[in-house]
């Protein structure tokens, strides 16, 4: 069955990066794109953005320009989202979702990775 | 960006029903989805296309979509039930989702 399992938890001093990895199971990886969303404590579901694992292309949420990228390795089936600069309000617990299409042939989240953990802390 | 927009809380006793709205400019005109999220653990499908059930969610659970406003109704509600709601759909000017801000379901 379809499993994205994600890596462990992670601390990281403001201003450095990190590097969450998300490896999908039971599917073709090149299928359907990878998306990743976070949520903060106290906030709500916050999108990050997108990547096709055919070809590479991405989208990003505007909130995110400049600090995120999503990558991939198709020969392992894993994405990947490298958040650069972080400050503290980037803690939070950051999911990898694969979509399904709705009626109308947008995009909808049945399965997600158990999330990640990424603690930004002096 | 399109905008949803949910009410922060919602409560119910158990066995009552408790319907979560969400709004959005027209959003009869696009397909909602539900999802359920509980602290630590990641969120769950519970309605797509408006109100159509994934297998595994009880009848419990249904959604509506008229006008400017999507509906998660969930009927008997049960202390299990309490959980965060957030409604989903897809921008299509900038091609990609948008999801609520959220509703804390307490049942009482």
């Amino acid at each position: 069955q379809v499993q994205l399992v994600q890596s462990g938890a992670e601390v990281k001093k403001p201003g450095a990066s990190v590097k969450v990895s998300c490896k999908a199971y039971g599917y073709t990886f090149t299928g359907q794109y990878m998306h990743w969303v976070r949520q903060a404590p106290g906030q709500g579901l916050e999108w990050m953005g997108w990547i096709n694992p055919s070809s590479g292309g991405t989208n990003y949420a505007q909130n995110f320009q400049g600090r995120v990228t999503l990558t991939r390795d198709t020969s392992i089936s894993t994405a990947y989202m490298e958040l650069s600069s972080l400050r503290s309000d980037d803690t939070a617990i950051y999911y990898c979702a694969r979509p399904l299409y709705d009626s109308s042939g947008f995009e909808y989240f049945q399965h997600w990775g158990q999330g990640t953990l990424v603690t930004v802390s002096s | 960006s399109y905008v949803l927009t949910q009410p922060p809380s919602v409560s119910a006793a158990p066995g009552q029903t408790a319907r979560i709205p969400c709004g959005g400019n027209n959003i009869r005109s696009k397909s909602v989805h539900w999802y359920q999220h509980t602290p630590g653990q990641a969120p769950i499908l519970v309605i797509y296309d408006d109100s159509d059930r994934p297998s595994g969610i009880p009848e419990r659970f249904s959604g509506s979509n008229s006008g400017n406003t999507a509906t998660l109704t969930i009927s008997r509600v049960e202390a299990g039930d309490e959980a965060d709601y957030y409604c989903q759909v897809w921008d299509t000017t900038n091609d990609h989702p948008v999801f609520g801000g959220g509703t804390k379901l307490t049942v009482l």
